[in-house]
């Protein structure tokens, strides 16, 4: 399985600012998936991120207040824009679930916490 | 739209005890099915999985049961013990579109 890690690992922002994640992986993998997990919830898949394209979001969730960026094989940050204490959650990035594995394996999450 | 029901949202058993979860699908494509077990402040953990072409699959203490007629598959926990407690998630996979569907997780608490 992939080696995926996360940074940060947890941080504490203020309203109104913006925050970014950076997911990294030990392997070239074509497809990338952020998801949000709030306290005591599954797992809501934000949006896909492909190397070379736009993101695709999923129905609830925007551009403008989750940009993503995916600049090669490896590597994918998600910003969570304009926080409010409602975007207080795990963000988690993954890969796998595509042709070439079925499996998707996580990272190990980023816990927001918006004051 | 498609979804994954899971049931129960909370189980306590006694420590020796078996545990079952149970989940339905509604997306009669989708052909992969695996379980996850997450620990508090951990990552979703992939603890066994099964495929559409098979109907049971067993690793040491867990298995895994699927009923494609019924759109339905269990997470079997037997001599449960208390490093079993966390919350487990089921899924399922359509690898024609890519859809992965988690269930809503269930909160296994083993009782010593």
């Amino acid at each position: 399985s992939a080696v995926i890690s996360q940074k940060p690992s947890r941080d504490i922002c203020q309203r109104g600012t913006s925050l970014t994640i950076q997911c990294q992986v030990d392997s070239q993998v074509t497809m990338m998936f952020w998801y949000r997990q709030q306290p005591g919830q599954s797992l809501t898949l934000i949006a896909t991120a492909n190397q070379g394209s736009e993101a695709t979001y999923e129905s609830g969730f925007v551009i403008d207040k989750f940009p993503i960026s995916r600049p090669n094989l490896t590597f994918s940050t998600l910003t969570v824009s304009n926080m409010s204490p409602e975007d207080s959650s795990i963000y988690l990035c993954s890969v796998g679930g595509t042709g070439v594995s079925d499996t998707q394996y996580f990272g190990p999450g980023t816990r927001l916490t918006v004051l | 739209g498609e979804n994954v029901e899971q049931h129960p949202s909370t189980l306590s058993v006694q420590e020796g005890d078996s545990a079952v979860i149970k989940c339905t699908y509604s997306d009669s494509a989708s052909n992969y099915f695996p379980w996850y077990k997450q620990e508090l402040g951990k990552r979703p953990q992939l603890i066994i999985d099964i495929r559409s072409n098979v109907g049971e699959k067993k690793d040491q203490r867990i298995a895994v049961t699927l009923n494609k007629t019924a759109k339905h598959f269990s997470l079997h926990i037997t001599e449960t013990q208390p490093e079993d407690s966390a919350v487990y998630f089921c899924a399922s996979f359509t690898s024609g579109t890519y859809k992965y569907i988690f269930g809503t997780g269930t909160r296994l608490k083993v009782l010593a």
